[in-house]
């Protein structure tokens, strides 16, 4: 069955970056792409952006552009997101998807991965 | 950026009850419309696309309708199970979520 497996909860200080891990299963990876969704405390879903696990074709949130990479290792099934200048704005529960395009709707979803950033 | 617009943000209702929650697009996004349900402390799971389109394997109590800005979410006997959050996400334009609708138990 279709599993999207994500890394263990962080916790970083501002100004630093943090990288979180999708590892897939049960598909054929590089047949979908990988889409990141966050969830500020008690928040609704704010979508980051998009990769193709094909090619590496990457979209991004216009508020994320420049902040935010998301990466692909079709050895491994994995899909990464990197965040950088991390401030408590950031603190989020982080969630990787799986869309076959940009534009479609994800139909399995990670657990989530909460990231805290406190001094 | 396309805005989508929730309501209500809370829905107070008992079981058997239908229940009826709102998606408002600040422009035109065809029929490119899904709902997800989420339960506290789980990720979001996908209840139609394409506006009216089920998911396989979600319960047929489950419906939506809309096309262009217009949109909703009929749940047309509210079981335990349905307690949740609800949201709505256009992907005409990348993608962008509503604020979600809380259903509690009345």
């Amino acid at each position: 069955q279709v599993q999207l497996v994500q890394s263990g909860a962080e916790v970083q200080k501002p100004g630093a970056s943090v990288k979180v891990s999708c590892k897939a299963a049960g598909y054929t990876f590089t047949s979908y792409g990988v889409s990141w969704v966050r969830q500020a405390p008690g928040q609704g879903l704010e979508w980051m952006g998009w990769i193709s696990a094909y090619d590496g074709t990457t979209k991004f949130a216009q508020k994320f552009q420049g902040r935010v990479s998301l990466t692909t290792d079709t050895s491994t099934s994995t899909a990464h997101l990197e965040v950088r200048s991390l401030t408590s704005d950031d603190t989020a529960v982080y969630y990787c998807a799986r869309s076959v395009a940009a534009l479609a709707p994800p139909d399995y979803w990670g657990q989530g991965t909460l990231v805290t950033v406190s001094s | 950026d396309i805005q989508m617009t929730q309501s209500p943000s809370t829905l107070s209702a008992s079981v058997g009850d239908r229940v009826t929650i709102t998606c408002r697009a600040s422009q035109s996004i065809s029929r490119w419309l899904a709902w997800y349900q989420q339960i506290p402390g789980k990720a979001p799971r996908l209840l139609i696309y394409e506006a009216s389109t089920l998911k396989s394997g979600v319960p047929s109590r489950f419906s939506g309708s809309g096309s262009g800005t217009e949109f909703t979410l009929t749940i047309s006997s509210l079981q335990p199970d349905d307690f949740a959050t609800y949201y709505c996400q256009q992907y005409n334009s990348y993608w962008t979520f509503g604020r979600g609708t809380k259903v509690e138990i009345k």
